[in-house]
């Protein structure tokens, strides 16, 4: 099956530093990939959606100056915590939409990036 | 705005025991996902609806999504200790890929 891989697993940051995490779509395309976040014992929140070419659109609250997201190809998108806080502290994840079942709308997630900020 | 709710938020079953989750819709679904967390992993995804009344099995899973594409449930028969996590409903749909959350139910499953 499609695979989607995050790296890093997990990272550990100091507070005010700058934090970037990959998402890549191994075996297919994807024009659209997602970020999520994870609060314990919450369900996923949908952060951002990440278009390939063009600007990220984010959801209502979350701060696109500080959780940059760049799409620059089909397989791979970038998540940067700018300054991070240890609020930010989460787990990070992400969707890819796989071009070939646009019509079936079928997602694959990463494994997940487990973020902590001292 | 659109919600989906889920229930229950836990369940606790014995070993052996049937177990089902529902995601409700106050407005018509276009597609429901259904996903599978594993205490401290990703979510998986399991399956896709979207034709009114469509019914999908894999195993012990079965897949319902209502006539009226408003609700949808998963249903474990005779669940394994192997089925534990948390199970989530998500709607996908619109341009945007405008996803939906349901808040999702924590199986625990007693050997």
């Amino acid at each position: 099956g499609a695979v989607v891989s995050q790296h890093p697993s997990r990272v550990i940051c100091k507070s005010g530093t700058s934090v970037k995490i990959e998402c890549r779509s191994l075996d297919f395309q994807a024009t659209t990939m997602f970020w999520y976040r994870q609060f314990p014992k919450k369900s996923l929140m949908l952060m951002a959606t990440s278009n390939e070419g063009s600007k990220a659109t984010y959801e209502q609250g979350v701060e696109k100056d500080k959780f940059l997201i760049n799409h620059a190809s089909l397989t791979l998108s970038t998540l940067t915590v700018t300054s991070a806080h240890p609020e930010d502290s989460s787990f990070y994840i992400c969707s890819a939409r796989d071009m070939r079942r646009v019509s079936t709308d079928t997602q694959y997630f990463g494994p997940g990036t487990r973020l902590t900020v001292l | 705005g659109q919600q989906v709710m889920q229930i229950p938020q836990y369940q606790h079953v014995q070993e052996g025991e049937d177990f089902t989750t529902y995601c409700n819709s106050s407005t018509t679904l276009s597609n429901i996902q259904w996903y599978k967390q594993r205490p401290g992993g990703h979510p998986v995804f399991l399956i896709q609806l979207v034709k009114s009344g469509e019914v999908k099995k894999q195993k012990r899973l079965t897949f319902q999504f209502g006539e009226a594409k408003k609700n949808s449930s998963l249903h474990i028969t005779a669940t394994q200790t192997t089925d534990v996590g948390t199970y989530f409903c998500l709607n996908y749909g619109g341009s945007q890929g405008n996803l939906i959350f349901g808040k999702g139910t924590k199986l625990s499953v007693k050997p």
